[in-house]
């Protein structure tokens, strides 16, 4: 596609409950990243895939975050038990290599009610 | 583990007048260095970058940085701000390695603020 795009734009869900927010790089990316920025602060790293597989995941902040992406391409950032303290910016960004220009998604806005 | 402070959290500017953000980063090894902007409503572009060579870059939209190693900054200026510069801009670091490769992550600082009024 012309960039990356996330899914969906903005979700609102109740505390405890499961989200998934759904990550497509731009077509031949096989660098993607996931970063989360709360209001006022920069992104902050997640975690990063370099194909299928996940080369730093040290970024989540506890087990109930967990991130996939089972064909090199779509990845999908899953949260358990959501919490008030989740609620944030989800970004994603892709590179064509992890040495190339990361582009971003316009975001996932996660409200937790 | 790498880190970046940028000094001003809100800039205000007429048109016309002269721009510089800093950003200051901690990390002992080699570096890239990043700016990026996010205008209101859109998602974050990369403004300019430093990988190795001439530690003066230049960027889209008459923007520049310096990279002073041995301050570990990389200050981001524009001689001539305009209206449509108003915008939330972010430095970032990522982990450099040998011949121009980098690793993964990049490390934000927490952003800068600048609104140009006409």
């Amino acid at each position: 596609g012309a960039g990356v795009s996330q899914t969906p734009s903005n979700k609102v869900t109740e505390k405890g409950k499961y989200v998934e927010l759904r990550c497509d790089p731009i077509s031949g990316h096989t660098a993607l990243y996931w970063y989360r920025q709360s209001l006022g602060q920069g992104p902050e790293f997640l975690i990063y895939f370099q194909g299928t597989g996940a080369a730093d995941d040290s970024g989540l902040p506890n087990d109930r975050f967990f991130a996939v992406r089972p064909e090199g391409s779509v990845s999908t950032l899953k949260i358990q038990r959501t919490e008030r303290g989740d609620s944030a910016v989800y970004l994603c960004a892709s590179s064509q290599s992890p040495s190339a220009e990361a582009f971003f998604g316009q975001g996932t806005r996660l409200t937790v009610v | 583990a790498q880190s970046v402070s940028q000094h001003n959290h809100h800039v205000i500017l007429s048109e016309a007048a002269s721009l510089e953000l800093g950003c200051n980063y901690s990390y002992g090894g080699t570096v890239n260095l990043f700016w990026y902007v996010q205008y209101p409503g859109q998602h974050l572009q990369l403004l300019l970058k430093y990988f190795s060579g001439d530690p003066l870059v230049k960027g889209i939209k008459g923007f520049e940085a310096e990279f002073i190693k041995s301050k570990f900054s990389f200050n981001l200026r524009k001689p001539s701000v305009q209206w449509s510069d108003t915008a939330e801009y972010f430095c970032a670091v990522k982990a450099g390695g040998a011949g121009g490769t980098s690793y993964g992550k990049l490390t934000f600082g927490q952003g800068t603020i600048l609104t140009v009024h006409p």
